[in-house]
């Protein structure tokens, strides 16, 4: 049964800690990516990675800390550095290369900070 | 302004009623051009993708793309309560599959 899980599916945070999000795949796919999603606003991009031990900064990185150790998997972890985590956060895959390539998401975990 | 602009609605239609689903962008590079349907609580799920200029059918379901006006528009004909959703465009250019942009999504109800 392929496909992403992301768990926890709801998280509670006090301020000042830091939390970690998971995302697996078994899809085979190189390319995974984070989004959060706020309410009226579209999706927006945390962080990429193409390969794993290689990832690249989104539009929104600042306050979130990723890490690629192995193709399956591509954990995030919200800091306390930033100011506002309250949202749901989508993980997501896609093979790589030319042409289009489907990214395919996880059902989401809900952060919210007390 | 946004680079993706969608109207969030919400949307009420009955039953059987044609929607219309709308974004305009303002990247003359973006080009594919797809919808996503996202249930509540829900990942978003891939519905349809378009390259460049044209239409696109499938089903119900039809995707239109008017690259000399930046304007896209997705339509639903004899729309069922299952097609109860949020629906986002989103939008890249060729040589980036890592930058896509999302439109804010349009709530849909489809009232029995």
């Amino acid at each position: 049964d392929g496909g992403i899980t992301q768990s926890p599916k709801y998280l509670f945070r006090k301020e000042g800690q830091n939390v970690t999000l998971s995302c697996e795949q078994n899809l085979n796919h190189d390319a995974m990516y984070w989004y959060r999603q706020d309410p009226g606003q579209g999706l927006r991009l945390i962080y990429y990675s193409q390969i794993v031990n290689d990832f690249q900064k989104g539009d929104i990185a600042e306050g979130y800390s990723v890490s690629r150790e192995k193709k399956e998997s591509f954990p995030l972890t919200v800091t306390s550095a930033q100011k506002n985590p309250t949202a749901f956060y989508l993980c997501a895959s896609s093979m790589s290369g030319r042409g289009f390539n489907e990214q395919f998401f996880g059902p989401g975990t809900r952060l919210t900070v007390l | 302004q946004k680079e993706v602009e969608q109207d969030p609605g919400p949307l009420s239609v009955p039953e059987g009623a044609i929607v219309s689903l709308n974004c305009t962008y303002s990247n003359s590079a973006f080009q594919y051009f797809m919808w996503y349907r996202q249930y509540s609580r829900k990942g978003p799920e891939l519905l349809m993708y378009t390259y460049s200029s044209g239409n696109k059918e499938d089903g119900r379901f039809t995707a239109q793309v008017d690259k000399s006006s930046k304007y896209i528009s997705l339509f639903i004909r004899d729309s069922q309560p299952s097609d109860s959703a949020t629906y986002l465009c989103a939008m890249r250019a060729d040589y980036n599959n890592n930058d896509m942009r999302f439109g804010a999504g349009t709530r849909l109800t489809v009232k029995p």
